[in-house]
């Protein structure tokens, strides 16, 4: 079974420019979540999707993040315009249902430089 | 809110000692307690799943325990190996009785762990 992929691994970008992370969940994963990790710290929910309805985005900061998880599969992350404070891992998970009873499987996780 | 804490934030310790890894959670209305594993430059593994109705979980040389009346869970490594060396993670999803989604987890931020041979 492949597991959560994530492209790109690295970014390097200069503050107020914009970027774009992709997450492919693993195949019939109903649930989609992504979170961001601050060096030294654990990882923080940002959004999360039940096929294509987002069931939580209480953490992101919509002035200038986005996200879609389109036909419920895939999903982007978009920042726009980027601060200093942006830069972190991206990490993408997914999990069958959108219990709290189970695992969520985490990809590799973009790591994003804002200079 | 839920509030998540590892104790030690690192620990070195010689190959083949036994070691614990703590975690504590404010609040303890949760379903289950997970613990994953994070190697440098890559994701999270998850490790141990304890549903709020277990007392523990094992899996090979490693043992989780969860108590929910004094909000905390332990993670045991028996016979440690070099390749135990990793950041460890406990997370709990967001308390039963906060509405919304319970998907949400909230993480420590970690026991960083070193194996030295």
């Amino acid at each position: 079974e492949a597991g959560v992929a994530q492209s790109p691994r690295y970014k390097i970008i200069e503050k107020r420019q914009s970027v774009a992370f992709w997450c492919n969940p693993i195949s019939g994963h109903a649930t989609l979540y992504w979170y961001q990790q601050i060096l030294g710290q654990g990882p923080k929910l940002l959004i999360q999707f039940q096929n294509n309805g987002v069931v939580d985005d209480s953490q992101l900061p919509k002035d200038r993040f986005s996200a879609e998880r389109l036909k419920g599969v895939d999903s982007t992350l978009k920042i726009q315009p980027a601060k200093l404070e942006d830069s972190a891992v991206y990490l993408c998970a997914s999990s069958p249902t959108s219990g709290a009873q189970e695992t969520q499987y985490f990809g590799p996780g973009t790591r994003l430089l804002v200079l | 809110k839920q509030e998540v804490t590892q104790i030690p934030a690192a620990l070195s310790v010689p190959e083949g000692e036994n070691l614990v890894l703590n975690c504590s959670f404010t609040d303890s209305a949760i379903y289950n307690l997970q613990w994953f594993r994070q190697d440098p430059g890559k994701g999270l593994t998850s490790l141990l799943l304890i549903q709020s109705s277990q007392r523990e979980q094992t899996s090979g040389r490693l043992n989780a325990s969860l108590d929910k009346s004094s909000g905390r869970s332990t993670l045991y490594i028996a016979a440690s190996q070099p390749g135990d060396s990793a950041t460890y993670l406990c997370a709990a999803p967001r308390p039963m009785n906060y509405g919304g989604s319970q998907g949400n987890l909230i993480f420590g931020k970690g026991t960083k762990l070193s194996v030295k041979p």
